[in-house]
């Protein structure tokens, strides 16, 4: 099945942590996009990613990082210094600019 | 900056009846997409309809249908038959260089 797969589903981590969420995709699309949701923002997009090798930081991009070392991989970093980072995080990717975009399930990301 | 407005934060709908999804939004541009997203529990996102600003046309999927008035950049969503299982969020985005931006998100209610 082709698809978009994001784990874990539930990620808890301690104050002062890096945290990597993983983000999958086997669609051979080129862009992959990084949102974050929380309750009444909808969704806020963190970084993308048009090509292999090459990304660009969106809205929100501050304390977090990304790679795209490959076509299907996207994985995004929360590092200590996103200020709040407890949120629903959410993975799509695309195969051309102004085509639709395809999403992943989420995970949700709680800090202790 | 693009912004998209959903000013109604929620909706209820009698099964079988029709409701519209208001949704407003600020561009400069001139070729850009229109999306609404629906995110049910299970907090999937999945696209319901799609219009390009360049179609006078309006977009039309089964029981969903658009009305684009673009010179009021306004890109509303109707509902028709409303069946419990479209009980969720639903999302407007825009779409243009490559970025989606999202609007806050409606909840509907569907009463059985």
């Amino acid at each position: 099945d082709g698809g978009i797969t994001q784990s874990p589903k539930y990620l808890f981590r301690k104050e002062g942590q890096n945290v990597t969420l993983s983000c999958e995709q086997n669609l051979n699309h080129d862009a992959m996009y990084w949102y974050r949701q929380d309750p009444g923002q909808g969704l806020r997009l963190i970084y993308y990613s048009q090509i292999v090798n090459d990304f660009q930081k969106g809205d929100i991009a501050e304390g977090y990082s990304v790679s795209r070392e490959k076509k299907e991989s996207f994985p995004l970093t929360v590092t200590s210094a996103q200020k709040n980072p407890t949120a629903f995080y959410l993975c799509a990717s695309s195969p051309d600019y102004y085509n639709e975009q395809f999403f992943g399930p989420g995970t949700r990301l709680t800090v202790l | 900056a693009q912004t998209v407005t959903q000013s109604q934060p929620e909706m209820s709908v009698q099964e079988a009846e029709t409701v519209t999804l208001s949704c407003t939004y600020d561009t400069s541009e001139s070729d850009y997409y229109l999306f609404w997203y629906k995110q049910p529990p299970s907090r999937q996102m999945i696209l319901v309809i799609r219009q390009e600003a360049y179609k006078q046309q309006n977009a039309t999927e089964n029981r969903f249908s658009v009305n684009f008035q673009k010179a009021a950049k306004s890109f509303s969503l109707k509902i028709s038959d409303s069946q419990l299982g479209d009980a969720a969020m639903y999302f407007c985005a825009y779409e243009a260089n490559s970025k989606l931006t999202f609007g806050k998100g409606i909840t509907l209610s569907v009463r059985p």
